[in-house]
């Protein structure tokens, strides 16, 4: 199986801020990489999907970056809405795996 | 609009069965392949398992191979999955997820809310 690896697990940033999280495989996956945003008792949210494709209805301060093993996920400008959980996911093969997640915290 | 409602779940105790349901609605239920995915307190999402969108081809982790059955009823646009010889383990939030247009069947555009499963004696 492909392991996923988040850094940090967790950060405290403040509004406006400009936040990046990176995702690391554990071997090549081309640019097969999705991003969500988790907030507790709601569903995930995908925000970015084949690395860098923003999803229709996500604000343009979400973006991503990367192909091959290294991947990145920044915030330009954190909204008090953008505080939650934020994971990756492989789905270049089976099974699909995901990273254990960064929680972005109110400094 | 697409909308995933998860239900079923609850307290159950080791060596149980418990079975999940999914309603979908928004969207052709019977042209997207559906997923289970869970989430075990404080630990990251893991992937269960997936069905195809005709409900023939089903795929499962090892972790859950040959105790849990996935299916669906595309008449009623509803995912199921049956689970048992259930473990402390399996003790998580179980999602339900659509897969996107791309036509990977573990590309996930939509996820419902959940519905908490407890193993416990």
């Amino acid at each position: 199986d492909i392991q996923m690896t988040q850094s940090p697990s967790s950060l405290s940033a403040s509004v406006g801020d400009r936040v990046t999280i990176t995702c690391r495989a554990s071997q090549s996956i081309g640019s097969s990489l999705n991003w969500f945003q988790q907030k507790p008792g709601k569903a995930p949210k995908l925000l970015i999907y084949g690395a860098s494709s923003l999803q229709s209805g996500v604000p343009s301060r979400f973006s991503g970056s990367g192909s091959g093993t290294d991947f990145t996920l920044t915030i330009s400008s954190l909204q008090p809405e953008d505080f939650a959980s934020y994971c990756c996911q492989q789905i270049y093969s089976t099974p699909p795996t995901f990273g254990q997640g960064t929680k972005v915290e109110i400094k | 609009e697409v909308q995933l409602l998860e239900s079923g779940g609850g307290l159950v105790h080791p060596g149980g069965s418990l079975r999940l349901s999914c309603a979908a609605s928004g969207f052709t239920f019977s042209r997207y392949a559906m997923s289970w995915v869970r989430q075990a307190p404080g630990k990251g999402l893991e992937w269960v398992s997936t069905i195809s969108g005709s409900g023939v081809t089903p795929y499962y982790a090892d972790s859950v191979k040959g105790r849990f059955i996935i299916s669906r009823d595309n008449s009623k646009n509803t995912l199921y999955v049956r689970m048992s010889s259930l473990k402390a383990e399996d003790t998580a939030v179980y999602y339900c997820a659509k897969s996107a247009d791309s036509g990977n069947y573990f590309d996930f555009d939509y996820w419902g809310q959940g519905t908490l499963v407890t193993v416990s004696s």
